[in-house]
């Protein structure tokens, strides 16, 4: 079955950067995008980007435009996420979706704080 | 940006009786291809969210069938014909038609 499992939660200090990983397993990685959508508490879930799984190619949201970058290692089968110069309102659950249909990961809390 | 709004953003129902979420766009979804991608979530308390609906009717594989969409252009309708003790969570309608956007989610839970 179709399994994404994302690292663990984080705790990191305003300015810093922060890296996610999302494994995948039971499909061909290469063939579906993966999408990243974050929650801040008590907030509507937030599309990130996504990126082509296959070629590389990104797609990032304005709102993260130049603070994002996604990429993945197909030997792997697993994506990550780079979220750089954070700050408190950074604070959310992010989530890795596989063509943000049913199968989503199970979320990594990142936590900014000072 | 499209914006998307909900109604109603709390939604308290008895087990058994039907319930109906209103999403609208602030553009028409159509897309050039004559698709519409407006989807629907369901994110259960503690469970990663999982798409229900997408391009406006068509249920996910594994989707009870007490759960339907409609709607067209820019107002589109979230339907649970009979709610059960599981349908409980919030549910986001999203756009895929011009970027990605989420809906602000309803609560949906038992009176």
């Amino acid at each position: 079955q179709v399994q994404l499992v994302q690292s663990g939660a984080e705790v990191k200090k305003p300015g810093a950067s922060v890296k996610l990983s999302c494994k995948a397993s039971g499909y061909t990685f290469t063939s579906y995008p993966i999408h990243w959508v974050r929650q801040a508490p008590g907030q509507r879930l937030e599309w990130m980007g996504w990126i082509n799984a296959g070629n590389g190619n990104t797609k990032y949201s304005q709102e993260f435009q130049g603070r994002v970058t996604f990429t993945r290692d197909t030997s792997a089968s697993t994506a990550y996420m780079e979220l750089s110069s954070l700050r408190s309102e950074d604070t959310a659950v992010y989530y890795c979706a596989r063509d943000l249909s049913v199968d989503w990961g199970q979320g990594t809390l990142v936590t900014v704080s000072s | 940006d499209v914006v998307m709004t909900q109604s109603p953003l709390s939604l308290p129902v008895t087990l058994g009786q039907p319930a109906s979420i209103s999403c609208r766009s602030s553009q028409s979804l159509v897309y050039s291809d004559g698709n519409t991608y407006l989807n629907w979530f369901q994110h259960r308390p503690g469970q990663s969210p999982r798409r229900l609906i997408y391009k406006v009717s068509y249920r996910e594989s594994g989707v009870p069938d007490r759960f339907s969409g409609s709607g067209s252009g820019t107002d589109f309708t979230l339907k649970i014909s009979r709610v059960e003790a599981e349908d409980v969570g919030v549910y986001y309608c999203m756009q895929g038609t011009r970027g990605v956007t989420f809906g602000p989610g309803t609560k949906v839970d038992i009176k």
